[in-house]
C-alpha cells in the first residue's frame, strides 16, 4: 500500500536529549513536510521539502533540523535547544510544492520529553 | 505572509443538525484552499480541496465548502451532520507551503 509511515508512534526522551523521528513515503513525491501539532494552535510548519537535498525553514524551525538525501526519507531531529519539544509530530507529503495537490499524512508520532 | 483563521474553536451538535464552520485567509497571490479532517485516533484526510472554477466545491461524506474570494472565506458546510461526523477539522491555505487554521473540535451528540 502507498503511504506515509512515521516511528515510533509513541517516543519518550529525557531532557537535554537530541532525538530523531522517522518519515518514509512510497508515493514517489518531491514534497514533504513536517508539522507540529499542538491542542488549540492547529498545525505548524517545522520544515519543508521541495527536492532531495533541499529544505526551507518553516514557521517555526528553531530547535529542529532535517535532511533529505533520499526522495522517500525526511527524518526530523528534535534537538536540546527545542525549548517545548513536547508535542505531537506529523509528516506530510505531496507530489510538489506550489502546485495544486493536496498533502497526504502520516499517523503522527507523539513525543514526550520528562 | 499566508494565515488561516478558524472562527469556533468547539462546536457542539445534535445529528440531524446543519454544521457550518468558518474559515478566513489571508493571502495575496492565487490560492489552493483546502479542508483535512482528522477522526479519533486516525490520521488527518483530505475533505475537499478548491484550485479553481466553480467555488462551491463538494468533498466526502456530504461536505461542500463555498469559496468567496471578495470576503476571504472558504466556510465548509454539512447539512445533516451524523455521529461519525465528530472531529477535527482545519482549514489549510497553499502555496508553497500548506499553512493550517487552529482547528475546530466538533463533537455531535446522538
Amino acid at each position: 500500500d502507498g503511504g506515509i509511515t512515521q516511528s515510533p508512534k509513541y517516543l519518550f526522551r529525557k531532557e537535554g536529549q537530541n532525538v530523531t523521528l522517522s518519515c518514509e513515503q512510497n508515493l514517489n513525491h518531491d514534497a514533504m513536510y513536517w508539522y507540529r501539532q499542538d491542542p488549540g494552535q492547529g498545525l505548524r510548519l517545522i520544515y519543508y521539502s521541495q527536492i532531495v537535498n533541499d529544505f526551507q525553514k518553516g514557521d517555526i524551525a528553531e530547535g529542529y533540523s532535517v535532511s533529505r538525501e533520499k526522495k522517500e526519507s525526511f527524518p526530523l531531529t528534535v534537538t536540546s535547544a527545542q525549548k517545548n519539544p513536547t508535542a505531537f509530530y506529523l509528516c506530510a507529503s505531496s507530489i510538489a510544492v506550489g502546485e495544486d495537490t493536496e498533502a497526504f499524512f502520516g499517523q503522527g508520532t507523539r513525543l514526550t520529553v520528562v | 505572509a499566508q494565515s488561516v483563521s478558524q472562527h469556533n474553536h468547539h462546536v457542539i451538535l445534535s445529528e440531524a443538525a446543519s454544521l457550518e464552520l468558518g474559515c478566513n485567509y489571508s493571502y495575496g497571490g492565487t490560492v489552493n484552499l483546502f479542508w483535512y479532517v482528522q477522526y479519533p485516533g486516525q490520521h488527518l484526510q483530505l475533505l475537499l480541496k478548491y484550485f479553481s472554477g466553480d467555488p462551491l466545491v463538494k468533498g466526502i461524506k456530504g461536505f461542500e465548502a463555498e469559496f468567496i474570494k471578495s470576503k476571504f472565506s472558504f466556510n465548509l458546510r454539512k447539512p445533516s451532520v451524523q455521529w461519525s461526523d465528530t472531529a477535527e477539522y482545519f482549514c489549510a491555505v497553499g502555496d508553497y507551503k500548506l499553512s493550517f487554521g487552529a482547528g475546530t473540535t466538533v463533537t455531535v451528540r446522538a
